[in-house]
């Protein structure tokens, strides 16, 4: 299995609402993350999360909340969003994090196409 | 990690070969040379990566210059299938984030 799934493939909600979205991967990777794409801009990195551990955060603002439950699984908890926050949001895994002397390749789901209204 | 600097925009007629540049010119000794591509709407796809010597897989070659300051994606054959935003990216390995960095990419066109 070399897929990156994610669900749901759309979303609408409301800036009250809370959401989540998910990313799952059973290929043994150990670092996922998000990314979050505006129309016609490339992918930003918002998350990393190694070995169920967040590494970085993008200076993202709280209203997103990650969560990593076990190595096979990612979520992102949305809570109060903005209306600019309606983007394309992309999970990837990769088999490592990064160790010094190597980079790994990352494999990305199909996203979530958010839309706050 | 070094910028690169990619056209922004290509077109190449299917069956034709495409080479489609990347000008690193600040990049440093230990930094890899990537290659995604974003077909529309979709997740971004890992196609190639390189250090020194030029490399071919499946779906590509690298062709990397003596000094390391550009490199070259060459698909072969391009299909219609091709069409899509490619973005090179330049990589430390040195960090321990394995963070990518997208630049604007370029638009690669094939033309029936």
């Amino acid at each position: 299995d070399t897929e990156v799934t994610q669900t749901p493939k759309h979303l609408v909600m409301g800036m009250t609402n809370k959401k989540s979205l998910k990313c799952e991967q059973h290929m043994g990777h150990r670092a996922m993350y998000w990314y979050k794409q505006k129309a016609k801009k490339p992918p930003e990195l918002m998350f990393v999360y190694s070995y169920e551990k967040l590494s970085i955060n993008e200076s993202v603002p709280s209203r997103f909340s990650p969560e990593c439950p076990n190595s096979s699984l990612l979520n992102l908890h949305l809570h109060a969003l903005q209306p600019e926050d309606s983007a394309l949001y992309l999970c990837a895994s990769s088999l490592r994090g990064g160790t010094s002397g190597r980079t790994y390749e990352q494999y990305f789901g199909p996203g979530t196409r958010l839309t706050v209204t | 990690d070094a910028k690169t600097t990619q056209p922004p925009s290509m077109d190449c007629a299917e069956g034709r070969a495409a080479n489609l540049p990347c000008n690193h010119s600040t990049i440093s000794g230990n930094e890899y040379v990537y290659w995604y591509r974003q077909i529309h709407s979709q997740g971004p796809q890992y196609i190639i990566h390189g250090l020194k010597n030029n490399e071919t897989n499946e779906m590509a070659s690298l062709i990397i210059t003596e000094d390391r300051k550009s490199s070259t994606l060459i698909l072969p054959h391009a299909t219609l299938r091709d069409t899509a935003v490619y973005y090179c990216i330049v990589r430390d390995p040195g960090g321990a984030t394995n963070k990518l960095i997208f630049g604007t990419g370029t638009l690669l066109a094939v033309q029936p």
